[in-house]
């Protein structure tokens, strides 16, 4: 069964330092996604991306934040200056149809990024 | 924006009794529920979803009821085994939203 796959499983930064995550989202699916969760708390969206292009984003994706699909296969969530507050499991997703219209997403395995 | 509300936030049942985990959405215009499980340290998998068209869904021991005019869904798991010790999560989302809002979790612990 097709995954969406990401890199590093796990990353230690410095705080201030930047960070890129990586995501293959599985290759016949068109939205992708970024989500975020804290350490027991709950999973919160951060950006979805459609044709080159953001198509929503949520509070948290400031401009710390930037997204990435620089070619056609990966996914990327770049992180300026991380903050001790950044510390969390980030998840690649992705769907075939849009969200919005009750399509499947699939999660990859998670990021977890540790600020120190 | 939407607000999903999850209850409890911890459920301890024994082995094969039944578990109901419940969520309430604000947003009338979110037209589709998904319900993830995930272990420690693993990604949020997919277990049942519902959409507003329809207002109960059964997958063998799994099944997930939709009331859109008070706007809840419920999780039911019935015979429950050890394996189905996790933590579920609700979530919502359509009308304008592409994104899942999530509910807080629910740790649900099968005691053996």
């Amino acid at each position: 069964e097709p995954e969406v796959t990401q890199t590093p499983s796990h990353q230690v930064t410095q705080m201030g330092q930047e960070v890129i995550l990586r995501c293959v989202p599985i290759s016949n699916h068109l939205y992708f996604y970024w989500y975020r969760q804290i350490l027991g708390q709950k999973v919160e969206f951060l950006v979805s991306f459609y044709n080159n292009e953001i198509s929503e984003k949520s509070e948290i994706f400031d401009d710390q934040f930037s997204v990435e699909r620089p070619d056609g296969s990966n996914f990327t969530l770049k992180i300026r200056s991380t903050k001790l507050e950044d510390s969390a499991m980030y998840f690649c997703a992705s769907s075939f149809g849009q969200g919005r219209s009750g399509n499947t997403i699939y999660f990859g395995e998670g990021s977890w990024l540790t600020v120190v | 924006g939407e607000n999903v509300e999850q209850h409890p936030s911890t459920l301890s049942v024994q082995e094969g009794d039944s578990a109901v985990i419940k969520c309430t959405y604000s947003d009338s215009a979110s037209n589709y529920f998904p319900w993830y499980k995930q272990e420690l340290g693993k990604r949020p998998q997919l277990i049942i979803d519902i959409r507003s068209n329809v207002g109960e869904k059964k997958d063998q021991r799994i099944a997930v009821t939709l009331n859109k005019t008070a706007k809840h869904f419920s999780l039911h798991i019935t015979e429950t085994q050890p394996e189905d010790s996790a933590v579920y999560f609700c979530a919502a989302s359509g009308g304008g939203a592409d994104g899942l809002t999530f509910g807080k979790g629910t740790h649900l612990i099968i005691q053996p």
